[in-house]
């Protein structure tokens, strides 16, 4: 499978534990976005990495997150001390740059539920 | 002002008809347009760019108004199959990332 690739699938956690997802995405591909999606929403954007280089994040990104991208392939987002407005959707998707006329590609998202 | 709008519908229409979306964005510099589908808790996936000249692919039709900032998706003859949430989606050009809208729900009812 070539495709971007996210694990866990699901993660059901407690309020105030850690969590960390993992995103590997196409391997060509070096530009890496994670996105999180809430019921009724598009996808909000979090950050991104060029290589293993974190070159936005977002203000949704509060210090309790951290993503990295150590050897410019895969990728982590991690979330301390979880809440329960953390509850959402998070994809990641990869993209050649320039991006051009064929956008992102997704992986199946992560789905975290905090209770 | 959000910076990609959409109606969020939902879009209930009988098989074999002709639905139609529109997408407003606010920023002029924006340079690249997309159509994502979403199915019912799945990722969403390209469905099409859109050109200034418009574009066609089989059963949709995707047109770009620069002066009006708005983008469209024409679906005909629907199928069940295109029963999802169609997003817009907005690139402003140079190193940012895509701007996604919340979505259009399109039901096709047999």
């Amino acid at each position: 499978d070539t495709g971007v690739s996210q694990n866990p699938r699901h993660k059901i956690t407690k309020r105030g534990q850690n969590v960390t997802f993992r995103c590997d995405p196409i391997s060509e591909h070096n530009r890496l976005y994670w996105y999180r999606q809430t019921l009724g929403q598009g996808p909000e954007f979090l950050t991104y990495f060029q290589n293993e280089a974190q070159l936005e994040k977002s203000r949704l990104l509060s210090d309790r997150f951290s993503a990295e991208r150590p050897k410019g392939s895969f990728s982590t987002l991690e979330i301390q001390r979880t809440e329960q407005g953390d509850s959402a959707m998070y994809l990641c998707a990869s993209s050649l740059v320039p991006q051009g006329a064929y956008g992102y590609t997704f992986g199946s998202g992560t789905r975290l539920t905090v209770v | 002002r959000k910076e990609v709008e959409q109606d969020p519908g939902p879009f209930n229409v009988p098989e074999g008809a002709t639905v139609a979306f529109n997408c407003t964005y606010s920023n002029s510099a924006s340079q690249s347009f997309f159509w994502y589908r979403q199915d019912c808790r799945k990722e969403p996936k390209l469905l099409m760019s859109v050109y200034s000249s418009g574009n066609e692919d089989g059963r949709f039709t995707a047109q770009l108004n620069r002066a009006s900032q708005y983008i469209s998706l024409l679906i005909r003859d629907s199928k069940l199959s295109d029963s999802a949430t169609y997003l817009c989606v907005v690139n402003r050009g140079g190193n940012t990332p895509l701007v996604f809208g919340k979505g259009t729900r399109l039901s096709v009812i047999a």
